[in-house]
């Protein structure tokens, strides 16, 4: 694809329900990550991907945050449980390999909103 | 202490001003650093990047660092209503992947 989308692109949910977040990257790029972005605040890493795993998930904030990515492309994000402090714009980047001193090129976010 | 710093904001210039933003970073380890723009709204997109001592220059934008003092800034020449935006310092954290830490962002806003 031209560039790294993510669906939905607005989400509104009640407490408690669980979330689902999709990524699909630049065709081609291997390193994926998920960042979380709440109000006025800067970007928040969550989770890195090379290929379909995921040596770095250090960025999750609870055991109720998860991620996957499956055929080295698509990756979804899941909240269960959702809280009224996850609401935030969640971002996905990728990248061509991971490795060296890549740009990281970002997708337009996926705003959640946790009544 | 944060490991990449920004001044928060707002900086605002007038048109065709320079407008200067500043970042500091706390691992000298680092290697590479970047800088975002992003409109109110929108996803971060890439202005520059910086890997070496010194300036570099792309058209009205210049970065300059300094690794031995962790400083790292964008210059905006001939500022523009346009540029008023948030502009976010990004840093590799160095070992293993590129992963890159943020800063808060700096909102510019430069004024007619």
């Amino acid at each position: 694809g031209a560039g790294v989308s993510q669906s939905p692109s607005n989400k509104v949910t009640e407490k408690g329900k669980d979330v689902e977040l999709r990524c699909d990257p630049i065709s081609g790029h291997t390193a994926l990550y998920w960042y979380r972005q709440s109000l006025g605040q800067g970007l928040e890493f969550l989770i890195y991907f090379q290929g379909n795993s995921a040596p770095d998930k250090s960025g999750l904030p609870s055991d109720r945050f998860s991620a996957e990515r499956t055929g080295g492309s698509v990756s979804t994000l899941t909240i269960q449980r959702t809280q009224q402090e996850d609401s935030a714009v969640y971002l996905c980047a990728s990248s061509t390999t991971g490795l060296g001193q890549e740009t990281q090129y970002f997708g337009p976010g996926t705003r959640l909103l946790v009544l | 202490q944060k490991e990449v710093e920004q001044n928060s904001g707002p900086l605002s210039v007038p048109e065709g001003a320079i407008a200067s933003l500043n970042c500091t970073y706390s691992d000298r380890g680092s290697q590479s650093f970047f800088w975002y723009r992003q409109y109110s709204g929108k996803s971060p997109e890439l202005i520059m990047f910086i890997y070496s001592n010194g300036d570099k220059e792309d058209g009205r934008f210049t970065a300059q660092l300094n690794k031995a003092s962790q400083y790292v800034s964008l210059l905006i020449r001939d500022s523009q209503p346009s540029d008023s935006a948030t502009y976010l310092c990004a840093v590799n954290r160095p070992g293993g992947y590129n992963k890159l830490i943020f800063g808060a962002g700096t909102r510019l806003a430069v004024h007619p």
